[in-house]
């Protein structure tokens, strides 16, 4: 089955910087889109970013663009996000997504703090 | 943008829930989806393409709507379904969520 394992959280400064990786299994990952989708303490879910099969396309949120970095490794199946600069409304659970008809499948995210 | 409403609904088991999901602009291909959360756990999609329904879904859960109007749907409350509910448009970038709807148990 669908196996997406997120990795790299942890308490980081204000101004640091960050790569998250998700480890992908159970399908063929060089054929689907990914995502990362972020959800703050106790409030919604916040698209973040998106990146095609062939990692050729990627997307941004306004409040990430310029300051985070999604790619992908196809031959080893994991997705990243670089996060740079970063500031305290940043903090969140970042999930790793899988696109297929939508978002079909979840990680069980990993937390990022972002705290002096 | 994506406007969802109302924010809460208070409803008892056994009643119909209907979720509203309003988007700024004309959501591209009507490429949108409809999410549960429930605390702790990561979301699942209920329905893609505005009335598809995944796999594994109940068929109490439907999804209507086009354009810019879109609904969900579930017609009889089970114990299981207060949760929060989120939309999300993936027709153009960028693939916003909505501020999400809490079923809740009145």
């Amino acid at each position: 089955q669908v196996q997406l394992v997120e990795s790299g959280g942890g308490v980081v400064q204000p101004g640091g910087s960050l790569t998250l990786s998700c480890a992908a299994s159970g399908f063929t990952f060089s054929t689907y889109a990914m995502h990362w989708v972020r959800q703050a303490p106790g409030k919604g879910l916040e698209w973040v970013a998106f990146i095609r099969p062939d990692g050729g396309n990627k997307f941004y949120a306004d409040s990430v663009k310029g300051r985070f970095i999604i790619s992908r490794d196809n031959t080893q199946n994991i997705l990243y996000l670089q996060m740079n600069r970063l500031r305290g409304d940043d903090t969140a659970v970042y999930y790793c997504a899988k696109h297929n008809f939508a978002i079909d499948s979840w990680g069980q995210g990993t937390l990022v703090p972002v705290s002096s | 943008v994506l406007t969802q409403s109302p924010g809460t609904l208070s409803l008892s088991p056994g009643e119909r829930a209907t979720l509203f999901c309003r988007a700024s602009q004309r959501v591209t291909g009507n490429y949108l989806a409809w999410y549960q959360q429930i605390p702790g756990q990561a979301p699942r999609v209920l329905i893609y393409g505005a009335s598809g329904r995944a796999a594994g879904v109940p068929d109490r859960f439907s999804g209507s709507g086009s354009g810019t109007d879109f609904t969900l749907t579930i017609s009889r409350l089970e114990p299981e379904d207060f949760a929060m509910y989120y939309c999300q448009q993936y027709g153009d970038s960028p693939f916003a969520f909505g501020g999400g709807t809490k079923v809740e148990i009145k």
